[in-house]
């Protein structure tokens, strides 16, 4: 089982530069999210899809905008890249039944570095 | 945003020590309290998802306890391992994002031999 894929797995971008991180999951998931991971923070929510068709801002949205593409598909494109946003990007999956006892279930992560 | 938070940030033991962690979090409109286990370079894993009061979980050597009246769950590992070493997080789902997680930033778990 694939389960959430994301890419790349790495990327260096000099500041100014634009680029999407894809992620795809194949559990039929309503709900995908995407998260930064930063030295000495916990993983902070940037958007989120809580069903196809929508998306909604999280905590850290600014610099980011998102696609709901189809069911499976939730990409993040960063437009005009930052220093700041040098981090670890997760995305992740769920059922979206909000009394669910499933997990969440995360990509391998993207490091980007913005130099 | 939900306060989450996990105490100790840090803790060294030897390996075949017991240990334990603390998670506590917002005690009302309680939704579930999950537990992942992360390795640096590696995507988070799941232990568990509680839902109710007084819940106890248990996975191999780790096991989680719940309080959702006082807001604060424990998660054991007994006779620590070196494998055992990684970033314990716990998180709150909010229903006002999706029921996405809002992340305590971790006890980072270092077991030596």
């Amino acid at each position: 089982n694939a389960g959430v894929t994301q890419t790349p797995k790495f990327q260096v971008l000099k500041t100014g530069q634009s680029m999407t991180l894809q992620c795809a999951q194949d559990m039929n998931h309503n709900s995908m999210y995407w998260y930064r991971q930063d030295p000495g923070m916990g993983l902070r929510l940037i958007y989120y899809s809580a069903s196809e068709g929508t998306t909604d801002k999280g905590e850290v949205p600014n610099g980011y905008n998102v696609s709901r593409l189809n069911k499976r598909e939730f990409s993040l494109r960063l437009e005009s890249a930052a220093p700041s946003q040098t981090s670890v990007y997760f995305c992740a999956s769920w059922t979206g039944v909000y009394y669910s006892n499933q997990p969440q279930h995360f990509g391998d992560g993207t490091r980007l570095s913005i130099l | 945003i939900l306060n989450v938070e996990q105490s100790p940030q840090s803790l060294h033991v030897q390996e075949g020590d017991s240990t334990n962690f603390t998670c506590s979090f917002p005690s009302s409109n309680f939704y579930a309290l999950h537990w992942y286990r992360w390795e640096t370079a590696k995507s988070p894993e799941a232990l568990f998802v509680m839902t109710l009061n007084g819940d106890e979980k248990k996975k191999g050597r780790i096991s989680a306890t719940l309080n959702t009246k006082e807001g604060y769950s424990y998660l054991y590992i007994k006779g620590s391992q070196p494998e055992d070493s990684a970033t314990y997080l716990c998180a709150f789902p909010g229903a006002n994002s999706g029921y996405a997680l809002n992340f305590g930033k971790g006890t980072s778990l270092l077991v030596t031999p």
